[in-house]
């Protein structure tokens, strides 16, 4: 089935920096890639999302890229906020079209 | 209603016995899912139900595992003989269609589950 490696696990910051989180996936058939937000005991939420049919999208702050040859997406932050700190995470079609596979997730810290 | 909503929010039972958790979708939407998260871990697929087609429950772990949704609407994940691995965050979402039209996933708050 579908699989999705995320990288780094963790990644610290300062304010103002940037950020990158990758991701792999192995279903080339698959063509929506949303990135989500998990605050501290909180819902996870969409922050943005692509469809394989674009290269790069951006909304305001944030950015997602996608490679479909080598099947890997980013998900670049710019600017960091110590708001912006959370778990985030990337996913993926599974194979049967159905659910949505997630990566194992990136704990973003952002210090002041 | 305006959003996913789950019961119950917090959830200890023994080990050995059977719990039901509770999701009632965003009103409207046809696809439901079930997710499972450990304290710590990624986002685990369970579920999937897609208006009456049959589910995907190539997720489910073991056969301890169920759920239905009935009426396409509110649906029941099942756990029974609950084993203390069992213990994490069931999250549900919704989504207008399914998955493959790219429609937007939300989540509910989910059910913290601790089987001691």
């Amino acid at each position: 089935g579908e699989n999705v490696e995320q990288h780094p696990s963790t990644l610290s910051v300062q304010e103002g920096d940037s950020a990158v989180i990758k991701c792999t996936y192995s279903d080339s058939a698959s063509n929506y890639f949303p990135w989500y937000k998990q605050e501290l005991g909180k819902r996870p939420q969409l922050i943005i999302d692509i469809r394989s049919n674009v290269g790069e999208k951006k909304d305001q702050r944030i950015a997602v890229t996608l490679n479909k040859t080598a099947k890997h997406f980013s998900l670049h932050i710019t600017e960091t906020q110590p708001e912006d700190s959370a778990v985030y995470f990337c996913a993926a079609r599974n194979q049967a079209g159905t659910a949505l596979i997630f990566g194992k997730g990136t704990t973003l810290s952002v210090s002041s | 209603g305006a959003g996913v909503s789950q019961s119950p929010s917090n959830k200890v039972t023994e080990k050995g016995k059977d719990v039901e958790l509770r999701c009632d979708p965003i009103s409207g939407h046809t696809a439901l899912y079930w997710y499972r998260q450990s304290l710590g871990q990624g986002l685990e697929f369970l579920i999937y139900f897609q208006g009456n087609s049959a589910p995907d429950k190539s997720g489910l772990p073991s056969d301890r595992f169920s759920a239905e949704r009935t009426g396409g609407s509110v649906s029941t994940l099942t756990i029974q003989r609950t084993q203390q691995e069992d213990s994490a965050v069931y999250l549900c979402a919704s989504s207008l269609m399914g998955s493959f039209s790219g429609n937007t996933i939300y989540f509910g708050e989910g059910s913290w589950l601790t089987v001691v």
